[in-house]
């Protein structure tokens, strides 16, 4: 089956610092990435849309300069929180989705990462 | 706009009980329906899914019929585990290309 990982699973970092979250589709090519936030206790909230090799196409409400979004290749994007503060503190979990053809319709999950911000 | 509505949890069972989890959408067009699992501390797992009016999806013992007619995709099991305990999501892929998901349903199953 379709396989993506994120790295780290966790992270503690300092207010005001910023961190980077990979995610990757190991066993597939993933023209496009899915980046969510889920609070304790709640639902997924759609951050962003990215295609590779194109600008990501962020949510209503979601500041772009915040969290910024790289899908350099078909394999990895990447989320970066810039400037840290305690309310970032969440689990961030992101999705892949392959070229038509392979399940064109359904997006595959990574197990997530939890950042706490001091 | 498009949304999907599931039942509040927690749902609380004893071992070997019927479970259903009742979700209902609002969509236009003919959305794709899914469920999806969260374990403690893990991503989401796709549990089963339908793609059109009348399909059922079934994995590991857990069902769901697509019905057009009431705009639901209730989630069954006709005997749960420990091990199903999770947080269960519904969600619909609609015509926007995003995956719409209800507010998650938690199951605590005990022996």
């Amino acid at each position: 089956g379709a396989v993506v990982s994120q790295h780290p699973s966790w992270v503690i970092c300092k207010s005001g610092t910023s961190v980077k979250i990979e995610c990757r589709s190991l066993d597939f090519q993933a023209t496009t990435m899915f980046w969510y936030r889920q609070f304790p206790k709640q639902s997924l909230m759609l951050m962003a849309t990215s295609n590779e090799g194109s600008k990501a196409t962020y949510e209503q409400g979601v500041e772009k300069d915040k969290f910024l979004i790289n899908h350099a290749s078909l394999t990895l994007s990447t989320l970066t929180v810039t400037s840290a503060h305690p309310e970032d503190s969440s689990f961030y979990i992101c999705s892949a989705r392959g070229a038509r053809g392979r399940s064109y319709n359904e997006q595959f999950f990574g197990p997530g990462t939890r950042l706490t911000v001091l | 706009g498009n949304s999907v509505t599931q039942m509040e949890g927690p749902v609380t069972l004893s071992e070997e009980a019927f479970l259903t989890i009742n979700c209902t959408y609002t969509a236009t067009g003919y959305p794709s329906l899914f469920w999806y699992v969260q374990y403690p501390g893990e991503g989401l797992q796709l549990l089963l899914k339908a793609t059109k009016a009348d399909d059922k999806g079934s994995n590991k013992g857990f069902e769901a019929t697509y019905r057009k007619e009431t705009t639901s995709f209730h989630l069954e099991k006709g005997s749960v585990q420990v091990s199903d305990s999770a947080v269960y999501f519904c969600a619909l892929y609609d015509n926007t290309d995003k995956l719409i998901f209800g507010t998650g349903t938690r199951l605590q199953v005990f022996p």
